[in-house]
């Protein structure tokens, strides 16, 4: 079964850059969409199809997605970026999730 | 705007059954299909399945057949998701989510606890 796999934690300081990468066989060739979760909230869709943002995502939010690896990049972190973040993808018609990033932003 | 209320949380014992329901507003509830997922106490979300709801065709994916049953009401906008012969593994949260975008919005969620 196709497998996706995330780094399990990242820390960044306000104002700085994170990058949450997700790895899987030819991922590439899919689409990869990501999705925020804070504690006890329901999971919320902030980019799909790669790198699209949905309506109402900020802009510090992008998505990259090219060979084994898709990444979700926050720009100018802020303290409400802290979350677990997923990333999701389509194979052979069955959903995969990866196993989560923990940001910390401190 | 658009959302899915799901119901309450559940306490149950092992070998009954749960039914959760999921009910949309905002949209046109046959336009588009939904998915259910389970998240285990501090794992990742697992995909489920969905159900088509113009049709009511369910699809299971591997390991959520037999015992799980997706059902509609579209008179009332609403998705079921049935659990029979509850165990301890079953404890987690569901949740419903609209397949758009790919998943766009998504439910409330409902806690399920199995006790033995």
């Amino acid at each position: 079964s196709y497998e996706l796999t995330q780094t399990p934690s990242v820390s960044v300081s306000p104002g700085q850059t994170a990058s949450i990468t997700c790895s899987g066989d030819r991922l590439g060739d899919k689409y990869a969409s990501w999705y925020q979760q804070k504690p006890g909230q329901s999971p919320v869709l902030v980019i799909y199809e790669d790198k699209k943002r949905p309506s109402g995502i900020p802009e510090r939010f992008s998505g990259s997605n090219s060979g084994n690896s898709a990444t979700l990049t926050i720009s100018g972190t802020q303290l409400m970026d802290e979350a677990d973040y997923y990333c999701q993808a389509y194979d052979r018609n069955t959903v995969v999730f990866g196993g989560g990033t923990k940001l910390t932003v401190l | 705007q658009v959302q899915l209320v799901q119901s309450g949380s559940e306490l149950k014992k092992s070998g009954a059954s749960v039914k959760v329901s999921c009910k949309a507003s905002g949209y046109t509830f046959t336009t588009y299909s939904i998915n259910w997922v389970r998240q285990a106490p501090g794992q990742r979300p697992e995909w489920m399945g969905w159900i088509n709801t113009n049709t009511g065709n369910p699809t299971y994916a591997q390991g959520f057949s037999g015992r799980f049953v997706f059902s509609l009401d579209t008179s009332v906008s609403t998705a079921y998701l049935q659990i029979s012969s509850l165990k301890a593994e079953d404890t987690a949260v569901y949740y419903c989510a609209r397949d758009h975008m790919p998943w766009d919005v998504w439910g409330t969620g409902t806690t399920v606890t199995v006790s033995s």
